[in-house]
């Protein structure tokens, strides 16, 4: 079964760190750029970060930058999230997502075929 | 930065009935865009890419269309599993990845 796993979510005080992990299966984990998308309670969906499959291209919303990284490991088929400098506003849950190619003639059409069950991240002192 | 504003916000149907939800690029971004289906404390569940094709399993009531700046969802005939928030999101800007606000739909 394809399955992407979400874990390391939990309180965490202003200004602290947290690491979250995303575990797949079922699928060639190294052939997908995978992202992490994030929902505050109540609220819509935002896309956070973005990693190519060999992990050399990464990008960031504008509100994360310098504060979170994503990596992944492709052995051991996880893809993570540091989060660092943390804030209020980046209470949420974190989804990871895979990025799936959709071929249609010559073209190539993205989305986000396979979702985890998200993570709770919650700031507050 | 692309912005993606869907509308209405919240929408009010009975089983049976045919809705639409609208979603505006503030720029073109061709057919480069996704819907999603979300359920209360559930992931999101694509429905539709490349602007009108139906992902494997999605039932035939849903569809998409548009091309450019503006698209539309259209479920044809609502079932009750059909009650749930739907987003777009646009892909044309690649790899930067934007979502719209999102839309409410609600049983009347």
């Amino acid at each position: 079964e394809v399955q992407l796993v979400e874990s390391g979510g939990g309180l965490v005080q202003p200004g602290g760190s947290l690491r979250l992990s995303c575990a797949a299966s079922g699928f060639t984990f190294s052939s997908y750029w995978m992202s992490w998308v994030r929902q505050a309670p109540g609220k819509g969906l935002e896309w956070v970060a973005n990693i190519k499959q060999d992990g050399s291209e990464k990008y960031y919303v504008d509100s994360v930058k310098g504060r979170f990284t994503i990596s992944r490991d492709n052995a051991k088929n996880s893809l993570y999230l540091q989060m660092n400098s943390l804030r209020a506003e980046d209470t949420a849950v974190y989804y990871c997502a895979r990025a799936q190619d959709f071929w249609s003639g010559y073209l190539s059409y993205d989305a986000f075929d396979i979702w985890g069950q998200g993570t709770m991240v919650t700031v507050s002192s | 930065d692309i912005q993606l504003t869907q509308s209405p916000s919240f929408l009010s149907a009975s089983v049976g009935d045919r809705v639409t939800i609208t979603c505006r690029a503030s720029q073109g971004i061709s057919s480069y865009l996704a819907w999603y289906q979300q359920k209360p404390g559930k992931a999101p569940k694509l429905l539709i890419y490349a602007a009108s094709t139906l992902q494997s399993g999605v039932p035939s009531r849903f569809s998409g269309s548009g091309s450019g700046t503006e698209f539309t969802l259209t479920i044809s005939s609502l079932q009750p599993e059909d009650f749930a928030t739907y987003y777009c999101q646009q892909l044309n800007s690649y790899p930067l990845y934007t979502f719209g606000q999102g839309t409410k739909l609600e049983i009347k």
